[in-house]
């Protein structure tokens, strides 16, 4: 199985509806976040969470919101989707000292 | 604040050419700097990484060395296989950035046989 679990893989929705992307790991990290990737425009950081009581907005966090459950669970929701919103969702996590990101293998979210 | 800058793609060779990929950073302490590679439908692995000026990170055949000189960190890698095709991220996190990673823009590269 793998370490850091995406749910759902691929996920069609229209636009105005509320979407979840979950994210559970198993590595043991306090460490979870959220990133986006576009063509062209690499990974950028949504939300992360560096412990269960800490929350921290990345660079495009409008839209967004988070949650952490628990020390393995870390969830990202839009709460109305739109267009400009569909793209391939990564959750990841590491250890507490900056080194190696675990990703997870991806959420593709198309938003019509 | 941190940036990240790489060549753009796509980037095409064959079979065993060599392969340099571009990396410039702008951080505002010591960061430490990464190359992640997808392969098609994963997520990103690390391929390598160094920590401080002059080390040399290296893993199945790819090397990079951290020049803080020239803010630089260039993936290179001797004789590309097919199997090497896949988008290739430079990346860096910094202490000064709260440790989180910031990634460049990526490069694709295709190997033909």
């Amino acid at each position: 199985d793998a370490d850091v679990t995406q749910t759902p893989r691929n996920r069609i929705t229209k636009t105005g509806k509320r979407i979840m992307l979950e994210c559970s790991q198993t590595k043991g990290h306090d460490r979870m976040y959220w990133y986006r990737q576009d063509p062209g425009l690499g990974l950028r950081l949504i939300y992360y969470s560096f412990d269960v009581k800490d929350i921290n907005k990345g660079e495009i966090s409008d839209g967004y919101s988070v949650s952490r459950q628990a020390q393995a669970k870390f969830s990202l929701s839009l709460e109305s989707a739109i267009p400009n919103q569909t793209a391939l969702y990564f959750c990841a996590t590491s250890d507490l000292f900056a080194g190696e990101l675990f990703f997870g293998e991806g959420s593709r979210l198309t938003v019509l | 604040g941190d940036s990240v800058t790489q060549m753009e793609g796509p980037v095409t060779l064959s079979e065993e050419a060599f392969l340099t990929i571009n990396c410039t950073y702008t951080a505002t302490g010591y960061p430490s700097l990464f190359w992640y590679v997808q392969y098609p439908g994963e997520g990103l692995q690390l391929l390598l990484k160094a920590t401080k000026a002059d080390d040399k990170g290296s893993n199945k055949g790819f090397e990079a060395t951290y020049r803080k000189e020239t803010t630089s960190f260039h993936l290179e890698k001797g004789s590309v296989q097919v199997s090497d095709s896949a988008v290739y991220f430079c990346a860096l996190s910094d202490q000064g950035g709260g440790f989180k990673t910031i990634f460049g823009a990526g490069t694709r590269l295709f190997v033909k046989a």
